[in-house]
């Protein structure tokens, strides 16, 4: 079984400019989740999407967004960029939220560099 | 103060240590309690989740829970070269935050032979 898989693998971008990020779930997987990592920061929350609903939302700034596909596949907006939006972009995939914990299955991520 | 600190290390062991990697949380409001492996280059896979106080063992690998003093811990028995990863402990508050988990710093472990 396939698992998580974004695209593109690395990306530079330059300060101002907009960047799109690609993210397709496992297969029967309905949410989908995106971190930043960050060199010091650690993994943030950036948003969740199930059934193509924001369910919730990180405290990044409102250049942060992101949608969601009726394939469940997921993409993350950047506009605006700035240096410290230089990161390794993580997605996730998870069975639709039951009311308990599901198991989060991350990709590889999106290592994205801004100058 | 940030809601999970984790011990930072980096940590260097010789194989065959027994290895203890540590959590501690401010908001008693945390419920679900993770921990996730990273290899250099890949993202995190989850190793254990527990959502009550104790121990769960699964192999090598033991994850414990205190949530009176707010401090998790993964112990590793019996480490490997292929242990050599970072570990991150991840926590969730349930509710309207689910989806949300909270990370720690992530502990850089490199294991020897």
């Amino acid at each position: 079984e396939a698992g998580v898989t974004q695209s593109p693998t690395h990306l530079i971008k330059t300060r101002g400019q907009q960047v799109t990020l690609r993210c397709s779930p496992i297969s029967g997987h309905t949410s989908v989740y995106w971190y930043q990592q960050a060199l010091g920061l650690g993994l943030q929350f950036l948003l969740w999407y199930d059934e193509g609903e924001e369910r919730n939302r990180g405290n990044f700034p409102p250049r942060f967004s992101g949608r969601q596909f009726p394939n469940y596949s997921s993409e993350l907006n950047v506009n605006a960029l700035e240096l410290e939006d230089s990161a390794l972009y993580l997605c996730a995939s998870s069975l639709s939220w039951t009311g308990g914990l599901e198991t989060q299955y991350f990709g590889p991520g999106t290592r994205l560099l801004v100058l | 103060q940030k809601e999970v600190e984790q011990d930072p290390g980096p940590l260097s062991v010789p194989e065959g240590a027994i290895v203890s990697l540590n959590c501690t949380y401010s908001n008693s409001a945390f419920q679900y309690f993770m921990w996730y492996r990273q290899y250099s280059r890949k993202g995190p896979e989850l190793l254990m989740y527990t959502y009550s106080s104790g121990n769960k063992e699964d192999g090598r690998f033991t994850a414990q829970v205190d949530k009176s003093s707010k401090y998790i811990s993964l112990f590793i028995r019996d480490s490997q070269p292929s242990d050599s990863a970072t570990y991150l402990c991840a926590i969730n508050a349930g509710g309207t935050s689910y989806g949300k988990l909270t990370f720690g710093q992530g502990t850089i472990l490199t294991v020897h032979p």
